[in-house]
């Protein structure tokens, strides 16, 4: 496609379950980032990626929280034992060059997560 | 760390009003600034940016000047369409580690009624 998808676009879940959450990138683009948002919030980063390595996940907010890009196209991000502060919209992001200063990153439309 | 500051909403206009959102940043080196739009129900999307100091972005009547003397990028508008109703951040990219980071602001909601 020609932007970045992510599926499912709302998710509900109960307190502790696990959640998957799925962006497929702009097909070419070597950087994906993912993003939290709450509400009335800007993005927060979560975590990076540069084809399939995970070269910074200092966003991570706990040990509950996992993404993975293992063939350097899509990912999945994975919340394990859901919290109610888990509670928001997550972003996905992709980019063509992480190092260029010009670099732009293109945003899915988010997946909208409600814990119970 | 980087930081961006921006003006808190709601902004209320009327339709054909001049806008101003005003934007502030905090950096080390030489960042790249943006603006992105997220109309109600979608994702984020670019509005304009601008990467060294002086330059301006445009886009859809909206621009914003990299002033780095006063480290701001405020946006501006001069008649503001009801379908400009949004959420509009303001952000800083800079290097990370060798990749760029993206620093979001808080967003400003502007309302704009006919």
């Amino acid at each position: 496609g020609a932007g970045v998808s992510q599926s499912p676009r709302y998710k509900v879940a109960k307190r502790g379950q696990d959640v998957a959450l799925r962006c497929d990138p702009i097909s070419g683009h070597v950087s994906l980032f993912w993003y939290q948002q709450a509400l009335g919030q800007g993005p927060e980063f979560l975590t990076y990626f540069q084809n399939e390595a995970q070269l910074d996940k200092s966003g991570l907010p706990s040990d509950r929280f996992f993404a993975e890009r293992p063939e350097g196209s899509v990912s999945t991000l994975k919340i394990q034992r859901t919290q109610q502060e888990d509670s928001a919209v997550y972003l996905c992001a992709s980019s063509l060059d992480p190092a260029g200063v010009t670099d732009t990153q293109y945003f899915g439309p988010g997946t909208r997560l409600t814990v119970l | 760390g980087n930081s961006v500051t921006q003006m808190e909403g709601p902004v209320t206009l009327s339709e054909e009003a001049f806008l101003t959102i005003n934007c502030t940043y905090t950096a080390t080196g030489y960042p790249s600034l943006f603006w992105y739009v997220q109309y109600p129900g979608e994702g984020l999307q670019l509005l304009l940016k601008a990467t060294k100091a002086d330059d301006k972005g445009s886009n859809k009547g909206f621009e914003a000047t990299y002033r780095k003397e006063t480290t701001s990028f405020h946006l501006e508008k001069g008649s503001v369409q009801v379908s400009d109703s949004a959420v509009y951040f303001c952000a800083l990219s800079a290097n990370s580690g060798g990749y760029q980071k993206v620093t979001f602001g808080t967003g400003t909601k502007l309302q704009v009624i006919p």
